[in-house]
Formats: C-alpha cells, sequence, structure tokens
C-alpha cells in the first residue's frame, strides 16, 4: 500500500474553532490534494498542490486553506469551523508520467464532525 | 464544468453473474475517465482509466469499461462477480486539477 498517512482519523469540535488537518506521504509525490466527501455528491476537490508551497483552489475551497512547507506534508486548515463542513477529508497524491497525473493513491480518510 | 451522473446508486447481482455499472460524463474536450472503487473505511483505488486510443480498457481486479463517445458514455463491466467485489464505485472525468466524480453506484453481491 502507499505510504499516505491522515491525521487524525476521527475528530469531534465546535463551531467556530479551528481545525488543522495533515496528510503525510512517504511517496516523494509531486502532487497531493484534498477531497471532501459527502452523501450524494461523491468526492470534491478542495485543494490542490503540485510542488513544496505550490498550491491552488479546487471545486470547493471557500471557508479553506492549506499549507505545504515540505515535499511530504499537507495541511488543511479550517480557520473557523462550520457545520456545514462536517464531513469526510481525503488525501491523495500522484506523480505525473507525460499526461497520465491522476490521483492516484488516496489516504484512509479523516471523518470531521463539527457540532 | 465537467460533469459526471452515475444513474443507479445502488445495484443488488447475484455471486458469478456479469456486472455493468454506467457513467455518463459531460465534457467539453475529449475526456480524461476514470473508475475507481470504495470499500468501506478506506479510500478510493484507481481500477482503470482512459485518456485516448483503444476504447476498451482493461483495469485490475479483472474489471473492463468501454468508452462510447456517442453516448457519452463510459460504462463499467466485470463478466463475473465475486463476493469480495461488494463495495462502492465511483466515475470520475477530469484533469487531475478539476477532477469531477460521480455520486458513486454501491454494489452489493448477494451469494
Amino acid at each position: 500500500d502507499a505510504g499516505i498517512t491522515q491525521s487524525p482519523r476521527h475528530k469531534v469540535t465546535e463551531t467556530g474553532t479551528p481545525v488543522t488537518l495533515r496528510c503525510h506521504q512517504t511517496e516523494n509525490h509531486r502532487y497531493m490534494y484534498w477531497y471532501r466527501q459527502d452523501p450524494g455528491h461523491g468526492l470534491r476537490l478542495i485543494h490542490y498542490s503540485y510542488g513544496v508551497k505550490d498550491t491552488d483552489k479546487g471545486e470547493v475551497s471557500d471557508g479553506y486553506s492549506v499549507s505545504r512547507s515540505k515535499t511530504e506534508d499537507f495541511l488543511l486548515t479550517l480557520e473557523s469551523a462550520t457545520s456545514s463542513q462536517t464531513s469526510v477529508y481525503f488525501c491523495a497524491i500522484s506523480e505525473p508520467t507525460g499526461t497520465d497525473n491522476q490521483p492516484q493513491h488516496f489516504g484512509d480518510g479523516t471523518r470531521l464532525s463539527i457540532l | 464544468a465537467q460533469s459526471v451522473t452515475q444513474p443507479d446508486i445502488h445495484i443488488t447481482v447475484s455471486e458469478g453473474a456479469s456486472l455493468e455499472l454506467r457513467c455518463n460524463y459531460s465534457y467539453g474536450a475529449t475526456p480524461y475517465l476514470f473508475w475507481y472503487v470504495q470499500s468501506p473505511g478506506q479510500g478510493l483505488q484507481l481500477l482503470l482509466k482512459y485518456f485516448s486510443g483503444d476504447t476498451l480498457v482493461q483495469g485490475i481486479k479483472g474489471f473492463e469499461a468501454e468508452f462510447k463517445r456517442s453516448q457519452s458514455s463510459f460504462n463499467l463491466r466485470k463478466p463475473s462477480v465475486h463476493w469480495s467485489d461488494a463495495a462502492e464505485y465511483f466515475c470520475a472525468v477530469g484533469p487531475n486539477n478539476d477532477m469531477r466524480f460521480g455520486a458513486g453506484t454501491r454494489l452489493t453481491v448477494k451469494p
């Protein structure tokens, strides 16, 4: 299995508090992604990174920020959590080869509940 | 923006029977198409992908998919389903930095 670790795996917090989720990879892949998964919506891209300190927004980036100071770590931050951000969050990684570049390996997810 | 529709929310098949999961996409150019599988409590695993060329693509675990441009479809098939295939299946279209996923089809396998 690809070396992707998400932490924490579960978190319960209150509205208005800051939350940071961590994704750690041991594959040295260039691209890293954060998705959220909600019933009836499949996965939706929040932010992605194409290198250290290189990030860009995805489809549902409002209310989220990211940082990548090292190849292996990609952090997702909810500055002030809202109940609408209750979801399961997945990190994914990929290493492009020509035009072949899609999320190849996913972490096991972080279940976040905001009360 | 591109989008994906998976018309079937839930499908039940008997073990050993054939399987076809439907996927319809909307995309302005030649699409990049993918199928992923998700077992309970786990992340997604890439089953197969289509970029160009042969419209019938083979994937892992005995799955295949056929790209039909005229129907905007990319249906996933397996000739004989095993109990271990029970999972949720997601079709996706995109470039990697704007990939759109369908809502998923949950597959139940009866003994």
